[in-house]
C-alpha cells in the first residue's frame, strides 16, 4: 500500500530555534500533501495544504511566516517551525494525497506516523 | 512488521447499526484511535481505548481486546450524514502513529 513517512520521529528543541519536519510519500506521488497538527485526544487540526511547485494554502489562523512549507517535488514536503516557542509543541501530522487515474478517481489520503515536537 | 486492517468499504441502510473493524500487529500499544473523516475534510476525533472493554459515546461505542489485538467501531441509529470514512489508529511503544487505510461507509436510504 501507499507509505508516508516523517522525520524526524521526534524532536526536542530549545524556544527560538526552527524546527524542520519532512514528510515523504515513499511509493507514489502525491501533488497535494496536508499538514496538521494534533492536540491529546482531540481532532486533528488542518493548519496548510501543500500543493507541489505552489505556494501552500494556510487555514484562518495559522501563521504562515511561522510554520513554513515547501513543497518542492511530488514526493517531498516539509514544514518548518520558525522560532520555536512551548506553545508550538504538539503532534505534527502529514497526509499525502493518491489521486488515482480516470474520470471517476478514488481520492485517498495516507497519513505519516506524526512528529512530537517539544519546546523547552 | 506493523500492521493495521480494516475493511476497504462498507454499505449500510439508514436507522441500522454497523460495525467496522480493526486488526492491528504493532510494536507496542499506546492506545487505538478512531476518526471520522467525511471527503475533503479533516479528520475528526471520535474515541481513544487504551484499556479492554467497551466504550460508549451517544450513537458511537469502540471496543478494545489489546490480547486479540481487535478492535470495532459501533455505530448505531446510522444517519445519511455518517456516509463517511473512518480510520483506525494505533500508537505504538514510540508513540508514533500507525494508520489503517480507512473504510468508506456507505448509507442508503
Amino acid at each position: 500500500g501507499a507509505v508516508v513517512s516523517q522525520h524526524p520521529s521526534w524532536v526536542i528543541c530549545k524556544s527560538g530555534t526552527s524546527v524542520k519536519i519532512e514528510c515523504r510519500s515513499l511509493d507514489f506521488q502525491a501533488t497535494t500533501m496536508f499538514w496538521y497538527r494534533q492536540f491529546p485526544k482531540q481532532s486533528l487540526m488542518l493548519m496548510a495544504t501543500s500543493n507541489e511547485g505552489s505556494k501552500a494554502t494556510y487555514e484562518q489562523g495559522v501563521e504562515k511566516d511561522k510554520f513554513l512549507i515547501n513543497h518542492a517535488s511530488l514526493t517531498l514536503s516539509t514544514l518548518t517551525v520558525t522560532s520555536a516557542h512551548p506553545e508550538d509543541s504538539s503532534f505534527y501530522i502529514c497526509s499525502a494525497r493518491l489521486l488515482a487515474g480516470g474520470p471517476l478517481s478514488t481520492d485517498t489520503q495516507y497519513f505519516g506516523p506524526g512528529t512530537r515536537l517539544t519546546v523547552l | 512488521g506493523q500492521n493495521i486492517d480494516q475493511p476497504t468499504e462498507m454499505t449500510a441502510t439508514e436507522g441500522a447499526i454497523v460495525q467496522i473493524n480493526c486488526t492491528y500487529q504493532t510494536s507496542g500499544f499506546n492506545g487505538l484511535f478512531w476518526y471520522q473523516q467525511h471527503a475533503g475534510e479533516a479528520p475528526t476525533f471520535l474515541s481513544y481505548n487504551v484499556l479492554d472493554g467497551l466504550e460508549e459515546k451517544g450513537r458511537f461505542s469502540s471496543f478494545l481486546s489489546r490480547s486479540k489485538g481487535y478492535s470495532y467501531l459501533l455505530l448505531k441509529e446510522l444517519q445519511m450524514k455518517d456516509s463517511a470514512s473512518y480510520l483506525c489508529a494505533v500508537m505504538d511503544s514510540n508513540y508514533q502513529l500507525i494508520w489503517g487505510a480507512g473504510t468508506k461507509l456507505i448509507i442508503k436510504p
